[in-house]
């Protein structure tokens, strides 16, 4: 059965940092591109960025919303993922979620198993 | 690239048939997903490719459309479909969500 949880969330302050992972179990982690996606409370779904695997590079994406402070990166030998959030802003509150990524092509490269979400606060 | 989805919410019975729209701001072939999401619970995959469905999705759940304009359709709607459908766009970064769309009874 495949899984993925994630850890690490909780408040911080603006400015601050945390490091965000993800656990995966049930599949091949190695052979899987995998995203972070958030959720602000009570608003919709905002793609955060992907790591792709070790054939492709570990190259990465990001939204432009996030790009030059957030960092994934991933551990295959650990089967986990990981977010770095720095420079957190209040805008960044939000439920985390690390999710599979199903395939590599165009056709098929969607989000197929998502974690339960780890909450992130930015506050003062 | 930006997805708008119509309506924004929608009141339906059990056994209407549903039919939820995806438009995108520039044409994305046929690399589309969509996801249902239940209150505090993660989204799950239904449909990817615009038409593909997901394993263990019930074939009530259809997708269609190509180019900018995408339909989600659920023939019969249960009682376990009220939730809140989001399309994603597949074919350029940074991938983009729609807005969603929450069918309540």
């Amino acid at each position: 059965e495949v899984q993925l949880v994630e850890s690490g969330g909780g408040l911080v302050q603006p400015g601050g940092s945390l490091r965000l992972s993800c656990a995966a179990s049930g599949f091949t982690f190695s052979d899987h591109y995998m995203d972070w996606v958030r959720q602000a409370p009570g608003k919709g779904l905002e793609w955060v960025g992907r790591i792709r695997k070790t054939t492709h590079s570990y190259t990465t994406e990001y939204a432009a919303s996030v790009k030059g402070r957030f960092t994934i990166s991933r551990d295959d030998s650990r089967n986990s993922l990981y977010l770095q959030m720095n420079g957190l802003q209040t805008e960044d509150t939000a439920v985390y979620y690390c999710a599979r990524v199903l395939g590599t092509t165009w056709h098929d490269h969607c989000l197929d198993y998502w974690g339960q979400g780890n909450l992130v606060t930015v506050s003062s | 690239i930006q997805l708008t989805q119509s309506p924004s919410s929608l009141s339906a019975s059990v056994g209407d048939r549903v039919t939820v729209t995806c438009r995108a701001s520039q044409g994305i072939n046929s690399y589309l997903a969509w996801f249902q999401q239940k209150p505090g619970k993660a989204p799950k995959l239904l449909i990817y490719d615009a038409s593909t469905l997901q394993s263990g999705v019930p074939s009530r759940f259809s997708g269609s459309g190509s180019g900018t304009d995408f339909t989600l359709t659920i023939s019969s709607l249960q009682p376990e479909d009220f939730a809140t459908y989001y399309c994603q766009q597949l074919n350029d970064y940074p991938l983009t969500f729609g807005g969603g769309t929450k069918v309540e009874i």
